[in-house]
């Protein structure tokens, strides 16, 4: 299994408050992703990069913001939570732009009050 | 824009009985294809892709998939599914790893 830790696993918080989820990965991949997954959604992505401190936005970057000063770690923020944020966030990496897998990490479930 | 539709929400097999999953797309040019699944509390984990070449391509677990890019179409298969392919399985499409679209995905039940 590819080395991938995400943090925490579970949180509850209200509205208003500001969330960091953290990303972890011990295969030097360049390439990390954050997705959220919801009910009737699939899959979409907020936010990736593709190196230290080279992030672009995805499909619904809106209300997150991420950061990675290294290559290891790749942090998702959301600056002020509201209630439609509560989802699944998954983190992905993969080696190269164009190999198209991606190597998940088991989620961190969030829930907004 | 890309699309990934997967038309069957749940579906519900007898352990032993073939499987076949669906997935129709919509994609500017030619794409990178992708079939995912999802055990229950898990991330997702790579069953098998396509990009070029033969359009039958096998699997990781005894799945295989048939992609028909003329009908913008891909279709999982399985012979004889195990109560343990219980799972949600998604489709994805495109041209980067950066720039996939998933599916909604389907829900696979299995009765013994």
């Amino acid at each position: 299994d590819a080395g991938i830790t995400q943090s925490p696993r579970h949180k509850v918080t209200e509205t208003g408050t500001p969330v960091t989820l953290r990303c972890h990965q011990t295969e030097n991949h360049r390439y990390m992703y954050w997705y959220r997954q919801d009910p009737g959604h699939g899959l979409r992505l907020i936010h990736y990069s593709y190196g230290v401190k080279d992030t672009d936005k995805g499909e619904v970057s809106d209300g997150y913001s991420v950061s990675r000063s290294k290559t290891e770690d790749f942090l998702l923020t959301l600056e002020s939570a509201t209630s439609s944020q509560t989802s699944v966030y998954f983190c992905a990496i993969s080696e190269g732009r164009n190999t198209g897998e991606l190597f998940f990490g088991e989620g961190s479930r969030l829930t907004v009050l | 824009a890309q699309s990934v539709t997967q038309p069957d929400i749940h579906i519900t097999v007898s352990e032993g009985a073939s499987l076949e999953l669906r997935c129709n797309y919509s994609y500017g040019a030619t794409p990178y294809l992708f079939w995912y699944v999802q055990s229950p509390g898990q991330g997702l984990q790579l069953l098998l892709k396509y990009f070029s070449g033969d359009t039958l391509v096998q699997g990781i677990k005894g799945f295989e998939a048939e992609f028909k890019r003329s009908q913008s179409s891909s279709n999982l298969r399985k012979p004889s599914v195990h109560w343990s392919d219980a799972a949600e399985y998604f489709c994805a499409v495109g041209g980067t790893a950066s720039k996939l679209t998933f599916g909604t995905g389907t829900r696979l039940q299995v009765t013994l």
